[in-house]
Order: structure tokens, then C-alpha cells, then sequence
């Protein structure tokens, strides 16, 4: 039974590109999150999308978008990409009020 | 808005040290809290989840408590060893409804185990 899965494992662009993450949630789980976490930093919530809607946002600029699809996979794209963003991108998926499972993240860095 | 605090910020010790980790949160009106495991440039593992109606949870040599009054929570390690060095996570989600789901994380604390 796979877990959740991230891609790409690492990326690298420049200021000003944009980014697409991707995430396949844990065999039978319905809602993902997405976390920011800078180094040496606790992870930072970033949205949380379910049935294909973004249920709940955390303080991160619209730059910072996402979409779920309905095998309930999930992309995160940042736009004008910024050397703040650079972190560990993590995905978590979960079903109702069971916890969440994460995956390996994204390491992004921008140059 | 919930702010969760880790102490020590990293521990250094040597093999077969029982060892606490200290988490504090501000908001009481938890739902449940967590505490995970990073490894380096990793995600995170999921080790005890505490229901706020809980006191602890053990699982192997890792006993969690939670007192939700005070806003604090204590990771337990016994008799370490050098494999559980790694970043300790504490999460608290902050209830139901619009919330559901979403974690307020602290900064870890870094634990080194030596031989």
C-alpha cells in the first residue's frame, strides 16, 4: 500500500519563475495539506483541499495556489517565485478526522 | 492564534539516557496533538497522537503525555540509542469544523545520541 507520494523530490529555479509541486495521497484518504517548511523552521500550513475545493488557508500570499483533482491528487503552484521560498515542501493526506500521513517532500531551492 | 513552543531546541547525549522533550501550546482548545519524527531532509513520521480527552499514549520506549489545562506536552524516550537521533516535532490541531485537519507545528528539538 503506497503512501503519500511527492514530485519532483528536488527542484531548483529562479526568482521570478513558477512552480508546480505534485502529491499522491495514501490509498483511501480524500483531503490534502500542503506545509512550507524553511530551515530549521517547524512546518507553516499552507491550504488544505478537499472534494476538490480549498477548505482552509493559512497566512501565505496568493501567490501560492493549488488544485485538486478527482482521484484526489493534488498540485501546488507558486508563482513570482521569491528566495523566501526556497523550503521543504510537504504533503499530507488524510480521511475525515484520521491523521494525517506525510510524504517525503519537495526540496525547492531558488537562486 | 495557536503558537506551539519546543524546549530544548537540541539535546546532545549519550546512549541509554532517558531523555524529555517539552512542548507547550497557548490555546487550549486542542482536538489532538502529535508528536513526529524528522530525519534529515525528510518527512515527517508520525510516533503518538493524544486525543485531548487523553493523559498518554506509549508506544515502546516512547511515552507522550498531554496536560491540556497547563497547554503542555512531554515526550518520554527511554533508554536511548543512537538511531533515534533526529528532529521531534509537536503538532497540536485546533479543533473541528473549519479547522479540521490543520497542524500548528513548533520548531523541533534536534536530538543527537552518541555511542
Amino acid at each position: 500500500d503506497a503512501g503519500v507520494t511527492q514530485s519532483p523530490t528536488h527542484l531548483i529555479k529562479t526568482r521570478g519563475q513558477q512552480v508546480t509541486l505534485r502529491c499522491s495521497p495514501k490509498s483511501g484518504h480524500d483531503t490534502v495539506s500542503w506545509y512550507q517548511q524553511a530551515l530549521g523552521q517547524g512546518p507553516q500550513f499552507i491550504f488544505q483541499y478537499y472534494e476538490e475545493e480549498e477548505r482552509q488557508r493559512g497566512n501565505f500570499p496568493d501567490r501560492f495556489s493549488g488544485h485538486q483533482f478527482p482521484n484526489y491528487s493534488s498540485e501546488l503552484n507558486v508563482n513570482a517565485l521569491l528566495l523566501g521560498d526556497s523550503a521543504l515542501y510537504l504533503c499530507a493526506s488524510s480521511l475525515g478526522d484520521q491523521p494525517q500521513h506525510f510524504g517525503d517532500g519537495t526540496r525547492l531551492s531558488i537562486l | 492564534k495557536q503558537e506551539v513552543t519546543q524546549i530544548p531546541a537540541a539535546l546532545s547525549v549519550p546512549e541509554g539516557e532517558n531523555l524529555v522533550l517539552n512542548c507547550s501550546f497557548t490555546d487550549s482548545a486542542i482536538y489532538n496533538l502529535q508528536w513526529f519524527r524528522q530525519d534529515p531532509g525528510k518527512g515527517l513520521t508520525s510516533l503518538l497522537l493524544i486525543q485531548s480527552s487523553q493523559r498518554e499514549q506509549t508506544s515502546g520506549r516512547l511515552n507522550a503525555s498531554l496536560d491540556k489545562s497547563s497547554g503542555r506536552s512531554t515526550l518520554y524516550i527511554a533508554a536511548s540509542q543512537p538511531g533515534d537521533s533526529a528532529t521531534y516535532l509537536c503538532a497540536v490541531s485546533p479543533g473541528r469544523g473549519s479547522t479540521l485537519g490543520r497542524l500548528y507545528f513548533g520548531r523541533g528539538t534536534q536530538l543527537t545520541v552518541w555511542p
